[in-house]
């Protein structure tokens, strides 16, 4: 089936610890974005990348890193300087070249131990 | 600055109801606006997609208004069911010379109940 993984579904983290959340897509999309979901609020920006080897912070990249060396692959490290990593973070792909329709992963739970 | 705000923040339901979700915006310039559904849990799954010329587009049960002049929208689901329990986020879409930009709402969480 095509579509986006994301691993793990939930991850803890300890005091001044780097996190990786993987994400993997097999849509042969070109871009790739990591949001923040927070309760009640709308989804953040966090890094997108629209082809490979090429990536752009988003909204609120301070704290996160991403890399982006195979199409397929877009993993995100939460890093220590995150101060308030709790969320839900969320994976998404589309085609570029018209259309904004995003298909999204499944998800982590990032929570800080 | 660019903004969407969802009305209301949660609602609960009977199934077999309807019911309908605001969204007002004021993203600048429209490029379109699409609504997601959002299991617990689970990434938002794309219902419906309104551009500029579009005033009302059907999915099922799931009905979307565009109101360009008054920037705002509105999905309304018809006689709901136990599986429409969700979270509702409506996402606009500005043109943006480097590619689209996008900005979403808080999102509208439905319950429904037997």
């Amino acid at each position: 089936d095509g579509g986006i993984t994301q691993s793990p579904k939930y991850l803890f983290r300890k005091e001044g610890q780097n996190v990786t959340l993987s994400c993997e897509q097999n849509l042969n999309h070109d871009a790739m974005y990591w949001y923040r979901q927070d309760p009640g609020q709308g989804l953040r920006l966090i890094y997108y990348s629209q082809i490979v080897n090429d990536f752009q912070k988003g909204d609120i990249a301070e704290g996160y890193s991403v890399s982006r060396e195979k199409k397929e692959s877009f993993p995100l490290t939460v890093t220590s300087a995150q101060k308030n990593p709790t969320a839900f973070y969320l994976c998404a792909s589309r085609t570029t070249g018209g259309g904004e329709k995003l298909f999204f992963g499944s998800g982590t739970q990032l929570s800080v131990l | 600055k660019n903004q969407v705000e969802q009305s209301p923040q949660s609602l609960i339901i009977l199934e077999g109801k309807n019911c309908t979700l605001q969204c007002n915006y004021t993203v600048s310039p429209f490029s379109n606006l699409r609504w997601y559904k959002q299991d617990t849990g689970r990434g938002p799954v794309s219902l419906t997609i309104m551009t500029f010329s579009e005033n009302t587009k059907s999915n099922g049960r799931y009905t979307a208004t565009l109101d360009a002049d008054t920037k705002q929208s509105s999905l309304h689901i018809t006689a709901s069911q136990l599986s429409d329990s969700a979270s509702y986020i409506c996402v606009v879409s500005a043109i943006k010379a480097a590619g689209n930009k996008l900005t979403f709402g808080g999102g509208t969480r439905v319950l429904v109940k037997p």
